[in-house]
């Protein structure tokens, strides 16, 4: 399978502890993204990178979380402290063609977090 | 704040066309307009894209008024698998444009 892959695919957590989640992209894709769903929500944008640089970050993105990209290829997303509002599916895409009218971001499954 | 309208929900029967309108009345020229699905429980999937000319794939078919103020995503004969929530989203191409900005999509029911 060449897509997008996350793991863990669900996982459920007590509030106040830390949580890690992995990105595998499709290969030699240089742009990452992250994205949080809420129940009856569309996917809201959390950050992005290109290769290991991360260039965008959305105020969504609280001190509590933390992304990685150290090597251009898989990303993880940390979150600390997890509170019950942190319930959502994380949803990782990756492209390979930027701002181009042309790129076309493929997504993962989602980790699907619940936060006890 | 959305930059495109959707009606929630929609219906239709299988076998048939399925036409989903979006509007997107402050649609800039440099943007896009871009359809996504997402079937209960997995990720997002790219369905097709278009600027100012009607395009079609595989998947579908994408029609855009003259004035780029509306589209249309036809799915032209819809099955039970094409239930799904559909996301129409304008997104501007060039530096620093990178996310997609999602709004609540239409609830798409295929019905035997």
């Amino acid at each position: 399978d060449t897509g997008v892959s996350q793991d863990p695919r669900h996982k459920i957590t007590k509030r106040g502890q830390n949580v890690t989640f992995r990105c595998d992209p499709i290969s030699e894709h240089n742009r990452l993204y992250w994205y949080r769903q809420t129940l009856g929500q569309g996917p809201e944008f959390l950050t992005y990178f290109q290769n290991e640089a991360q260039l965008e970050k959305s105020r969504l993105l609280s001190d509590r979380f933390s992304a990685e990209r150290p090597k251009g290829s898989f990303s993880t997303l940390e979150i600390q402290r997890t509170e019950q509002g942190d319930s959502a599916m994380y949803l990782c895409a990756s492209s390979d063609k930027g701002g181009a009218p042309s790129d076309t971001q493929y997504f993962g499954p989602g980790t699907r977090l619940t936060v006890l | 704040d959305a930059k495109t309208t959707q009606p929630p929900s929609m219906d239709c029967a299988e076998g048939r066309a399925a036409n989903l309108p979006c509007n997107h009345s402050t649609i800039s020229g440099n943007e896009y307009v871009y359809w996504y699905r997402q079937i209960h429980s997995q990720g997002p999937q790219y369905i097709i894209h278009g600027l100012k000319n009607n395009e079609t794939n595989e998947m579908a078919s994408l029609i855009i008024t003259e004035d780029r103020k509306s589209s249309t995503l036809i799915l032209p004969h819809a099955t039970l698998r094409d239930t799904a929530v559909y996301y129409c989203i304008v997104r501007p191409y060039g530096a620093g444009s990178y996310q997609l900005t999602f709004g609540k999509g239409t609830k798409l029911s295929v019905i035997p």
